[in-house]
């Protein structure tokens, strides 16, 4: 079993559509990451979280340190936001554990 | 504007022969990272640095070498002993050892044919 599990693998949507990707970890860790690759392959930091919830525009990412669970929801999406979507985790000091990723893909 | 930069992005190689992959960095950053990216796995770690002259192995580091002579470079050689080299690489860097943050290339595709 992966120490970090992400859900769905793959997801389309229409465009304006709430989207949600799970992420859940084995682990005990200090942070964790929601990254974005493009189809380029380049990749994006998009939160860093210990605790709570954070927000960046329509993104918006939530982690429950009890439950090893985190959310990384997207509202209005728009077919720019077609990515992968990877959930990382330091489990100690700042090597990560990384996610097989959620492949999303926002139709116009 | 500073940031991570990876050459070349498309990287093409026959089998048997070592290839060099680039990865500078201009954060002044002391922690350095190289992982790779396989269809429906998550990245994983091949070597790491967190100061110059000073490398680890990673997860999966047979077949792979690494230098650390300066502090902004940190090549990955990817050597004829790699059994399966075609992949995406990615080099990180983080502003120290021990900080969560990690901050990313581009990434190379280096088929080997």
């Amino acid at each position: 079993k992966n120490e970090v599990e992400q859900s769905p693998q793959n997801l389309t949507a229409q465009e304006g559509e709430f989207i949600t990707i799970n992420c859940s970890y084995s682990v005990g860790i200090s942070a964790l990451h929601w990254l974005q690759q493009h189809p380029g392959g380049g990749i994006v930091s998009l939160f860093m979280l210990s605790s709570g919830k954070k927000k960046h525009g329509r993104l918006i990412a939530t982690i429950n340190i009890q439950e090893k669970h985190s959310s990384l929801h997207i509202t209005a999406s728009h077919p720019r936001d077609s990515a992968v979507y990877i959930c990382a985790v330091n489990e100690r000091g700042d090597k990560l554990i990384f996610g097989t990723g959620t492949r999303l893909q926002v139709f116009p | 504007d500073g940031g991570i930069t990876q050459s070349p992005k498309y990287l093409f190689r026959k089998e048997g022969q070592n290839v060099t992959l680039s990865c500078e960095q201009n954060l002044n950053h002391d922690a350095m990272y190289w992982y790779r990216q396989d269809p429906g796995q998550g990245l994983r770690l091949i070597y790491y640095s967190q100061i110059v002259n000073d490398f680890q192995k990673g997860d999966i580091a047979e077949g792979y070498s690494v230098s650390r002579e300066k502090k902004e470079s940190f090549p990955l050689t990817v050597t004829s002993a790699q059994k399966n080299p075609t992949a995406f690489y990615l080099c990180a860097s983080s502003p120290r050892a021990g900080y969560t943050e990690a901050f990313f290339g581009q990434g190379t595709r280096l088929t080997v044919v």
